[in-house]
């Protein structure tokens, strides 16, 4: 069965303590993405890596930290220094298809992690 | 930076009637995608506009993208209960892959 999991569903941490969210995918996507998404709001990019060993910083990448040493896994560590690190963390993952000429890439997503820092 | 504007937030609808939401972006886009994401779930992907003008339905569902490629709109006709989630464009900025999402749609349908 193909997709895209991440765990826990659900995550408490205290304050100060950094805390690692797994994303894993099986379907042999190159490209994957964190997002955090907050209530009422759209979704904002953390981190994106187009191929494994290389990741780029997205529009709120302070206070997290990425890593893709495999294709399948991109984990992403909400450090102490993210100043409001509750939310809603939604992992993606897509791949380039070429269809007639046009390039298609949709994005797959993971069920999330509600993160709640106490 | 890129930005994408949609609106309205809310929307409530009776079943039946119609409802449109619209995007727009602040620079020309690669391509538009369109998510559903129902209430406590993950965005899932709907469709994926590219070419200026174009339009695509699925079902009750009509997609535009405008001439331009900055704007877009999603109409669903007679609107359902299952229709019920938040409805988010995407924007593609260039090679990078990286997509903008708008602030999304929440659609309330009334039984």
């Amino acid at each position: 069965d193909g997709g895209i999991t991440q765990s826990p569903k659900y995550l408490f941490r205290k304050e100060g303590q950094n805390v690692t969210l797994s994303c894993e995918q099986n379907l042999n996507h190159d490209a994957m993405y964190w997002y955090r998404q907050d209530p009422g709001q759209g979704l904002r990019l953390i981190y994106y890596s187009q191929i494994v060993n290389d990741f780029q910083k997205g529009d709120i990448a302070e206070g997290y930290s990425v890593s893709r040493e495999k294709k399948e896994s991109f984990p992403l560590t909400v450090t102490s220094a993210q100043k409001n690190p509750t939310a809603f963390y939604l992992c993606a993952s897509s791949i380039d298809r070429l269809v007639l000429g046009d390039s298609y890439n949709e994005q797959f997503f993971g069920p999330g992690t509600r993160l709640t820092v106490l | 930076g890129q930005q994408v504007m949609q609106i309205p937030q809310y929307q409530h609808v009776q079943e039946g009637e119609d409802f449109t939401t619209y995007c727009n972006s602040s620079t020309t886009l690669s391509n538009i995608q369109w998510y559903k994401q129902r209430p406590g779930g993950h965005p899932v992907f709907l469709i994926q506009l590219v070419k200026s003008g174009e339009v695509k339905k699925q079902k009750r569902l009509t997609f535009q993208f405008g001439e331009a490629k900055k704007n877009s709109s999603l109409h669903i006709t007679a609107t359902q209960t299952t229709d019920v989630g938040t409805y988010f464009c995407a924007g593609l900025r260039g090679s990078a892959r990286q997509l903008t999402f708008g602030s999304g749609t929440q659609l309330t349908v009334l039984p």
